[in-house]
C-alpha cells in the first residue's frame, strides 16, 4: 500500500541551487498538488493538477514549476532556490468529487542556506 | 484576514474530557469541509468530512453553519492518542484539490 510517495524525505539545498522533489501516486488519482507547510501559517497550494497536462497555480507558486506528464508522478520544481523556500512540501492526491479525501504523502523537509 | 481561521490552542485538556473547536472562514462560496488531523512531524491525515446536517463518528461530532461560515468538532471522552493538531479545511468546488487550511488547533491531552 505504497500510495502517495515523495523523495527526498528531508534536503540542504544552497541559496541558488535548484531541484525537484518528486512525488508519485500508485491510486490511479486524478487530482494531484503540491502544498507547503510554514510554522502557524498552515499548509499553503502551490500548485495543483487536474490531470496529466493539465497544471495551474495555487496560492504560492512564485519560484516554484510543475509538470505532469503523467497520471502517476508530479514533479515539483525549484528553480533557484532562496532562504524564503525553506519549508515542509506535502504532496497529495485524491479522486476528486464531493468531499473526496485527500491523501497527502509524508512529505519532504527542505532547509536552503 | 485568513480565508480560514482557528485558535492555535494549545487546548490542555485531561482524559475523559469533551473538548470543542471552532473554525471559521470568509468564502461564502466554499463547497466542501473536512477535519484533518496532522500529527507531530507527520503528514495530515483525513478524519471527517463535514456535511451540511451535520455528522458524527464514534466520539467526533461535526457541525456546519452555512449561515454564520463557521465549523465546528466536537471529542467527546478524549483520549490520550487524540492529542494532535486538528486542522479546519475548505474548499471552493467540490473537486477536493484545491484545499484551504487553517493554521491548525493543538489538543494536548493529559493522564
Amino acid at each position: 500500500n505504497a500510495g502517495v510517495t515523495q523523495t527526498p524525505k528531508f534536503q540542504v539545498l544552497k541559496t541558488g541551487q535548484s531541484m525537484t522533489l518528486q512525488c508519485a501516486q500508485d491510486m490511479n488519482h486524478e487530482y494531484m498538488s503540491w502544498y507547503r507547510q510554514d510554522p502557524g501559517m498552515g499548509l499553503r497550494l502551490i500548485h495543483y493538477s487536474v490531470g496529466a497536462g493539465i497544471t495551474d497555480q495555487g496560492e504560492v507558486p512564485n519560484g516554484y514549476n510543475v509538470s505532469r506528464s503523467t497520471t502517476e508522478d508530479f514533479p515539483l520544481r525549484l528553480l533557484s532556490a532562496a532562504p524564503s523556500q525553506t519549508s515542509v512540501y506535502f504532496c497529495a492526491s485524491s479522486y476528486g468529487g464531493i468531499l473526496t479525501e485527500a491523501f497527502f504523502g509524508q512529505g519532504t523537509r527542505l532547509t536552503v542556506v | 484576514r485568513k480565508e480560514v481561521e482557528q485558535d492555535p490552542g494549545p487546548f490542555n485538556v485531561p482524559e475523559g474530557a469533551t473538548v470543542a473547536f471552532n473554525c471559521t472562514y470568509s468564502n461564502s462560496a466554499s463547497q466542501s469541509f473536512f477535519w484533518y488531523r496532522q500529527d507531530c512531524r507527520k503528514e495530515p491525515k483525513l478524519l471527517m468530512s463535514v456535511y451540511s446536517s451535520g455528522n458524527e463518528d464514534g466520539r467526533f461530532t461535526a457541525q456546519l453553519n452555512r449561515a454564520s461560515q463557521y465549523i465546528s468538532l466536537l471529542i467527546r471522552d478524549s483520549k490520550l492518542s487524540d492529542s494532535a493538531t486538528y486542522l479546519c479545511v475548505v474548499t471552493p468546488n467540490n473537486a477536493g484539490n484545491m484545499l484551504t487550511f487553517g493554521g491548525g488547533t493543538r489538543l494536548m491531552v493529559k493522564p
